[in-house]
């Protein structure tokens, strides 16, 4: 596609539910990020991939947390038991290729998550 | 601890005047500092890229400084547009490889352009 594309744009849930969120790369982009952005803070690594390689988990913040990638392509993030604190906009980013630096990150524009 | 303070933490201004955004950084060692322009509701864009030898760089309205040795920089915009109404975000590389959390994200100026 012509940008990274994320699914839904705002999500609404009960504490204690899980949520899915997806995340559909640039075509041909090998690297996917997710982040995540609380009210007030500056963006929070989650978890990144890079092509068929193991992905790097460090940022997830608790084992409530995990993603995967399908096919090198589509991701979903997946959140089980929410907890009101998990209440934030989850931000994916894709890139060519592994990069650090951030030099050709293209950002989603996020989905709003809202734990009641 | 590497760190990324932006301030002000918000500003308003009037259309057509100029503002200045501060970035104050503690990351070791140093790769490179972005900032990113993040409208509300969308994800971040890049404004602009500077590595440690450069002092300046612009992208129209937008000239960012860096000055390594103070580990500081600003985003000066001039002439300012209802359109710059937006989070302006501070990101600092750190150069060591590792995991993605290298990138370290300020947590942004709030600018407010008024008619």
């Amino acid at each position: 596609g012509a940008g990274v594309s994320q699914s839904p744009s705002n999500k609404v849930t009960e504490k204690g539910k899980d949520v899915e969120l997806r995340c559909d790369p640039i075509s041909g982009h090998t690297a996917l990020y997710w982040y995540r952005q609380s009210l007030g803070q500056g963006l929070e690594f989650l978890i990144y991939f890079q092509g068929n390689s193991a992905p790097d988990k460090s940022g997830l913040p608790s084992d409530r947390f995990s993603a995967e990638r399908t096919g090198g392509s589509v991701s979903t993030l997946t959140i089980q038991r929410t907890q009101q604190e998990d209440s934030a906009v989850y931000l994916c980013a894709s890139s060519l290729a592994l990069d650090r630096a951030g030099h050709g990150y293209t950002f989603g524009s996020g989905t709003r998550l809202t734990v009641v | 601890k590497n760190q990324v303070e932006q301030s002000p933490q918000s500003l308003i201004i009037l259309e057509g005047k100029n503002c200045t955004l501060q970035c104050n950084y503690t990351v070791s060692p140093f790769s490179n500092l972005r900032w990113y322009k993040q409208d509300t509701g969308r994800g971040p864009v890049s404004l602009t890229i500077m590595t440690f030898s450069e002092n300046t760089k612009s992208n129209g309205r937008y000239t960012a400084t860096l000055d390594a040795d103070t580990k500081q920089s600003s985003l000066h915009i001039t002439a300012s547009q209802l359109s710059d109404s937006a989070s302006y975000i501070c990101v600092v590389s750190a150069g060591y490889g590792g995991s993605q959390g290298n990138l370290i994200f300020g947590k942004g100026t709030k600018l407010s352009v008024k008619p």
